[in-house]
């Protein structure tokens, strides 16, 4: 079993959408949590960083965290077609260094 | 501030072969990270290194080396390719330079490595 689990999708919704994605884990250690947006043939690019249990809102973007029952969601209101990409969830344990463990990417496309 | 900059963008390579990849991490950074992207496997991560020092390091064989020079950049090597090694290679840079940790990642677009 992976330590970090995420619905791979497709996911596919009309645009002004509100989007919700999500990621369980498994290893009690991770502290630290973060959501990237994936375009095709590019680089993960970082949305969201947050390291409490609750909310952080960022724009359109809101990162929610529950560390009771290891469970973290990205919501994202009014999707625009341009939502359109892979959304990972990554998260680190203290001690760590850098070392991020990523769940394996929701695919959404938003739709006119 | 310039970003992470990888080179090459695209390489193809043949079973038995070894490849070197590159990376500059964030202007003035020294922690510079290596991941690995299969469509199977996501992203996984290879290792990190601070200050020419290799200081943590995922579940990979030993043909997957890597190395940091006093300017920062990085190198990355795999030897004896095998299909499987077929992936996108990406290179990250902490959010804040320094010796922080668990810290965010900016990445670079990656080094498309197809194996023959």
């Amino acid at each position: 079993q992976k330590e970090v689990e995420q619905d791979p999708g497709p996911l596919s919704v009309p645009e002004g959408a509100i989007v919700s994605l999500n990621c369980t884990y498994s290893n009690s250690a991770f502290q630290y949590f973060m959501w990237y947006r994936q375009y095709s043939r590019k680089g993960p690019e970082l949305l969201m960083y947050t390291y409490s249990s609750g909310n952080k809102e960022d724009g359109r973007f809101t990162a929610q965290v529950d560390k009771s029952s290891k469970y973290i969601s990205l919501f994202i209101r009014d999707s625009q077609p341009s939502d359109s990409a892979t959304y990972l969830c990554a998260m680190s344990e203290t001690g760590g260094g850098n070392k991020l463990t990523f769940g394996t990417g929701t695919q959404l496309k938003v739709e006119l | 501030k310039a970003g992470v900059t990888q080179t090459p963008r695209y390489l193809i390579k043949t079973r038995g072969q070894q490849v070197t990849l590159s990376c500059s991490p964030i202007s003035g950074h020294r922690s510079v990270s290596w991941y690995q992207q299969t469509p199977g496997q996501g992203l996984q991560f290879l290792f990190e290194y601070f200050s020419e020092t290799q200081r943590n390091k995922g579940n990979f064989p030993g043909r997957f080396s890597g190395r940091q020079f006093s300017n920062s950049r990085s190198e990355m090597n795999v030897s004896t390719l095998e299909l499987g090694d077929s992936a996108l290679y990406l290179c990250a840079s902490p959010r804040r330079g320094g010796m922080y940790s668990n810290q965010p990642q900016h990445f670079g677009d990656g080094t498309r490595l197809s194996i023959l």
